[in-house]
């Protein structure tokens, strides 16, 4: 049971180039969401989903776009990669639609934006 | 907008002593939960609390509540060396059907040895 699974762990962009980070989970949950952490900051969400084809934007979702074809999962594509991208993201899942559930998090991704 | 807010930032002492966490936070939540993240890694979920629960132990954690103070606190018991991370509340809100997680910024802990 993987969990979890987020690729790569390290990216390095240019600015401008685009890039897909991905997330995938094979405990069959509803619920996903992408967060990114920066120092002293904690974690802000990025976009969630609460089902295959329904997403909606999270607290700092400009220069991101998601989709959710399946239940699995729940790539993240960044437009056109800017310095202040620079950060280490998190995917997680739950159960259901979350409520009264924990969260698992992926390994996370470092991605910097030079 | 970081709705939990965590002190101390940082926190050193020794292994087999206590160590407290506070989370304190601003608008009304349907459950608090803290996680645990070591160095370079995810996070990995330790307790949940109900807004209509006061107090909750798991092993070594205790977590109290205080909804009229919009407050929390984790306590470590009998601290070990495998501790050493950073904590994090996250309170939770159901906001059009879906529970939304806004986590503070974060405590980190050092057990030394």
């Amino acid at each position: 049971n993987a969990g979890v699974t987020q690729t790569p762990k390290f990216q390095v962009l240019k600015t401008g180039q685009s890039m897909t980070l991905q997330c995938a989970q094979d405990m069959n949950h509803e619920y996903m969401s992408w967060y990114r952490q920066d120092p002293g900051m904690g974690l802000r969400l990025i976009h969630y989903s609460v089902g295959a084809g329904i997403t909606d934007q999270g607290e700092v979702p400009n220069g991101y776009n998601v989709s959710r074809s399946t239940t699995e999962d729940f790539p993240l594509r960044l437009l056109s990669a800017a310095p202040s991208q620079t950060s280490v993201y998190f995917c997680a899942s739950s159960w259901g639609t979350g409520l009264n559930t924990e969260a698992f998090f992926g390994q996370g991704t470092r991605l910097t934006v030079v | 907008s970081q709705q939990g807010e965590e002190d101390p930032q940082a926190l050193s002492i020794q292994e087999g002593e206590n160590a407290t966490m506070n989370c304190s936070y601003k608008t009304s939540i349907n459950n608090l939960q803290w996680y645990r993240q070591n160095s370079g890694r995810g996070l990995v979920h330790l307790i949940l609390i109900r807004s209509n629960e006061r107090e909750k132990h798991s092993g070594r954690l205790r977590v109290t509540l205080d909804t009229s103070k919009k407050s929390s606190s984790l306590l470590i018991t009998a601290s070990r060396a495998a501790d050493t991370a950073s904590y994090f509340c996250a309170t939770a809100r159901l906001i059009q059907g879906a529970q939304k997680l806004v986590f503070g910024q974060g405590t980190r802990l050092t057990i030394n040895p």
